[in-house]
């Protein structure tokens, strides 16, 4: 069964200071892998997506994140961090020829001053 | 109007009350879903219309129901909840052709709180 696994409920880092938000997946076939946050009484929004080609893939308000095949991980990473950048991060899985996304059970994060 | 659009915000509902959710996308997608959101639980989606067309139905009890009218328009429709059912209900929209599968966008959601 495809799943999505965020092995860490809160990562704390200071501001200024780089982060890493984990997540690792199991699924058959070529993934299709996403990172969403949340901001507290807010929906998600998409922050970037690995589909093919560049394994370091960039996306919005500086995060990044490496698509690695062989460690079946797709980690959310950003230099320096901000304090505004303190919020709950999801990944997602979805694989071809299906509309469903399998979300990991997210990450809080938070930046301290 | 942008996005994604949900509405009412928040809604308190008894377990023999009949109530609506409403999603609007003004983003041209083709594709609609909706997602439950519990506290400690991983997104779940519930249900999932391509082309107006129901194409995933994820073992969600009949007490929700929902409704495609249009590609921009999605309802859930709620009756005898349970107050297990208390939860953010998430709407996101995407466009997708075959083959290529886009990101989804997320409306702000419902809080739904069952009495």
């Amino acid at each position: 069964a495809q799943s999505v696994a965020q092995p860490e409920d809160q990562v704390n880092v200071a501001e200024g200071n780089p982060l890493t938000v984990k997540c690792t997946y199991s699924v058959s076939g070529n993934p299709y892998l996403f990172w969403y946050v949340q901001y507290p009484n807010r929906g998600l929004q998409f922050l970037l997506k690995y589909i093919t080609g560049d394994n370091l893939v960039k996306g919005s308000y500086g995060f990044e994140a490496e698509f690695n095949k062989s460690q079946t991980s797709f980690h959310l990473k950003k230099p320096s961090a901000l304090v505004s950048d303190s919020a709950l991060y999801f990944c997602a899985v979805r694989m071809d020829s299906s509309y469903k996304l399998i979300f990991g059970s997210g990450t809080r994060l938070l930046v301290r001053p | 109007e942008t996005g994604v659009t949900q509405t009412p915000r928040h809604l308190v509902m008894g377990m023999t009350n009949k109530k609506s959710l409403k999603c609007e996308q003004h983003l041209g997608h083709n594709a609609m879903y909706w997602y439950k959101q519990s506290a400690k639980k991983p997104l779940e989606l519930m249900f999932v219309y391509s082309l107006e067309e129901r194409v995933e139905n994820n073992s969600v009890p009949s007490r929700f129901s929902p409704e495609c009218p249009n590609s921009s328009h999605l309802f859930l429709h709620l009756h005898t909840l349970q107050p297990e059912d208390s939860a953010l209900y998430l709407c996101a929209s995407s466009q997708d052709r075959a083959g290529v599968y886009n990101e989804q966008f997320f409306g702000p959601g419902t809080r739904l709180t069952v009495l």
